[in-house]
């Protein structure tokens, strides 16, 4: 079984300020990872992914995220929140052959503080 | 690029009737389209698979005969909630991956109100 944790419900970061949203995983396998983005009455929206490579990988709007495989984590970055990142993280996970469903976090509500 | 479709953004009905959801990928031809539905302030929950030309996989207790999902092409598939009741009210949500492996992308979603 695969699962992912998202142990904060909301965040809440100063405009300008670093922002982290926090993700852990458990598969069964090499692990693909997500992140997407939910505005409100909105489908999500893909940041970026891990596959393969790089741990750190570059995703949209300025965000990034580390990959760590003896933590089983994969956090999401920005180096300067903006007022506009205020919506809702969801992190995914699947795993790297058979079937492709994802699963995903319980989500994480970021609030970007002016 | 990779952009999905998804109509109607909103639907109100009564108890009893049935409601057709499609998903359309604009600029790309998926084979495997996926169905979700989300809860108020929770997550995505994987309803079924859809698999062009071939019937759906349903997830462990969704009611495939509550839930009718049909692939006929590359580019639609549809979700026809049949008899709909109040507790059939939520946000479904459809995504699509251009090919194996890839990102899925998401449609707008369906907010869907049994009255």
């Amino acid at each position: 079984a695969q699962s992912v944790a998202q142990p904060e419900d909301q965040v809440n970061v100063a405009e300008g300020n670093p922002l982290t949203v926090k993700c852990t995983y458990s598969v069964s396998g090499n692990p693909y990872l997500f992140w997407y983005v939910q505005y409100p009455n909105r489908g999500l929206q893909f940041l970026l992914k891990y596959i393969t490579g790089d741990n750190l990988v570059k995703g949209s709007y300025g965000f990034e995220a580390e990959f760590n495989k003896s933590q089983t984590s994969f956090h999401l970055k920005k180096p300067s929140a903006l007022v506009s990142d205020s919506a809702l993280y969801f992190c995914a996970v699947r795993v790297n052959f058979g079937n492709e469903k994802l699963t995903f976090g319980t989500g994480t509500r970021l609030t970007i503080i002016p | 690029g990779a952009v999905v479709s998804q109509h109607p953004s909103w639907v109100i009905c009564k108890s009893g009737t049935s409601v057709k959801i499609e998903c359309r990928s604009l600029d790309f031809q998926a084979t495997t389209m996926f169905w979700y539905r989300q809860f108020p302030k929770q997550s995505l929950m994987l309803m079924a698979t859809s698999n062009e030309g071939s019937k759906a996989t349903y997830e462990q207790g969704v009611e495939k005969d509550k839930f009718l999902i049909n692939h006929a092409s590359l580019t639609l598939s549809t979700l026809t909630v049949t008899s709909a009741h109040p507790e059939d009210s939520s946000f479904y949500i459809c995504s699509a991956r251009v090919a194996a492996g890839q990102p899925q992308h998401f449609g707008d979603g369906t907010r869907l109100s049994i009255l």
